[in-house]
């Protein structure tokens, strides 16, 4: 199956509410990205956590990294309206440079007003 | 700040005929990825450049070529066109092959 999974696939829950999406890989990685993406839109980096870190945090956004267990998650804290739309990790086909994005399956997430 | 621009944007074609998408990248980045979203999907990685040279290649169909310029510009041709290349078709940039990359807007190829 794929590299980088999503789950959930969907989570709809109120604003102001915390959001927590996971993503499983499979092969070994230098780094997982997480990219936004609203509805038929291009895809907007958020955060990337290397393979040697186990949280990262950026303003309302919490990145863990669970090597041994190929896994990550990504909390949203206090939900907005705005903060509606699907969410993919990312990981590089190889960790090199110029390589291709694997993405998982996405969760989308909907915050209710 | 200056982003990827894509063109066109939506793009119309019946099947068997080609189409070819253009992407601009941001001013100074090197590297021009591509990849292929269709309805409900992730999007799936087709092929990369980086310095004018094909870097990566991923799921990307022999009817479908590309190349970047010397103004790093790329260009994705896509031949004998099938119902199910109908999807979003992202480029995305990075400057020196680095981890993050820049998305397009994308162009919407609807295939008839």
């Amino acid at each position: 199956s794929q590299q980088g999974e999503e789950d959930p696939q969907a989570l709809s829950i109120q604003e102001g509410e915390n959001a927590t999406m996971n993503c499983s890989y499979k092969t070994s990685i230098n780094n997982l990205q997480w990219y936004r993406q609203n509805s038929g839109r291009g895809l907007v980096h958020l955060i990337l956590i290397r393979s040697n870190e186990r949280e990262k945090h950026s303003g309302r956004l919490r990145v863990t990294l669970d090597t041994s267990k190929k896994s990550s998650s990504l909390l949203i804290t206090a939900s907005r309206a705005a903060d509606t739309a699907s969410y993919f990790c990312a990981t590089a086909n190889s960790g090199g440079g110029a390589d291709g994005l694997t993405f998982g399956k996405g969760t989308h997430l909907i915050i209710q007003p | 700040a200056a982003g990827v621009i894509q063109s066109p944007r939506h793009l119309i074609k019946e099947k068997r005929e080609t189409a070819t998408l253009k992407c601009y990248p941001i001013p100074r980045h090197d590297t021009v990825y591509w990849y292929q979203q269709g309805p409900g999907q992730d999007p799936q990685f087709l092929i990369s450049f980086y310095e004018k040279m094909q870097s990566d290649k991923g799921s990307i169909p022999d009817r479908f070529s590309a190349q970047q310029f010397s103004d790093y510009h790329s260009e994705l041709n896509m031949s004998s066109l099938e119902l199910g290349d109908s999807a979003l078709y992202f480029c995305a940039s990075s400057w020196q092959g680095r981890n993050i990359q820049y998305f397009g807007a994308g162009t919407r190829l609807s295939v008839l």
